[in-house]
């Protein structure tokens, strides 16, 4: 079974700071990995994912992840955060096998502050 | 750019009313979902549906669920009787694909029972 655990429910940066939001994974096979953003009153909106392709991956506004897989980690990073990146980020797994029906599994979320 | 639809953006029904929820989903998608989120907590799969058929459902997906693409362009999730706990944002999904590929949201509807 797959399971995402984001390791802190909220995290407060300055603005023009790095961003750091952690996710561990569990999945028994090749997992496909995705960040989504939620802004309020909005829907969820994909940052970036990783298919086993590059480990380093690069998603919109700035943002990026790296899979490692010998860490189990996919956290997501960004350079110099933004007033507008204020938001609540989550870590998503989708798994492969035989019963693979597209289900995203949801970590819990981390809510991301940005002080001016 | 194209974008899935959700309608209602917020429902307030009465215990043990039946409700439904609908989405407009992108429309060469293949693969719809349903998830919800209850306030505090994290997004939980509900259901995925593809060629006319569920293909896979959670525990909380029980009888007093169900879904329907009545008309090729909407997909809709009934609640036959809803519970005080049923009070959610319910997002719909869209995906050209599966497991690789992006799910697209919508921006949820809000449901309230009282």
């Amino acid at each position: 079974a797959q399971s995402v655990t984001q390791l802190d429910s909220h995290v407060s940066v300055s603005e023009g700071t790095p961003v750091l939001l952690r996710c561990n994974y569990s999945s028994s096979y090749s997992p496909s990995l995705f960040w989504y953003v939620q802004h309020p009153n909005k829907g969820l909106q994909l940052l970036l994912k990783y298919t086993s392709a590059a480990t380093l991956v690069k998603g919109i506004n700035g943002f990026e992840a790296e899979f490692k897989k010998s860490e189990t980690s996919f956290h997501l990073t960004k350079p110099s955060a933004h007033m507008s990146d204020a938001a609540e980020y989550f870590c998503v797994v989708s798994g492969r096998g035989s019963s693979n029906t597209g289900k995203l599994i949801f970590g819990q979320g981390t809510t991301l502050q940005v002080k001016p | 750019e194209p974008e899935v639809t959700q309608t209602p953006s917020h429902q307030v029904t009465q215990m043990g009313q039946e409700v439904i929820l609908r989405c407009v989903p992108i429309s060469n998608h293949l693969y719809f979902y349903w998830y919800r989120q209850i306030l505090g907590q994290k997004v939980e799969f509900l259901v995925s549906f593809y060629n006319n058929e569920i293909s896979e459902k959670s525990e909380i997906f029980d009888d007093q669920f169900s879904v329907e693409r009545p008309d090729g362009s909407n997909f809709t999730l009934k609640i036959r009787s809803t519970k005080l706990e049923d009070s959610a944002m319910y997002f719909c999904a869209s995906s050209v694909g599966q497991g690789l590929s992006e799910a697209f949201f919508g921006q949820g509807t809000r449901l309230t029972v009282v």
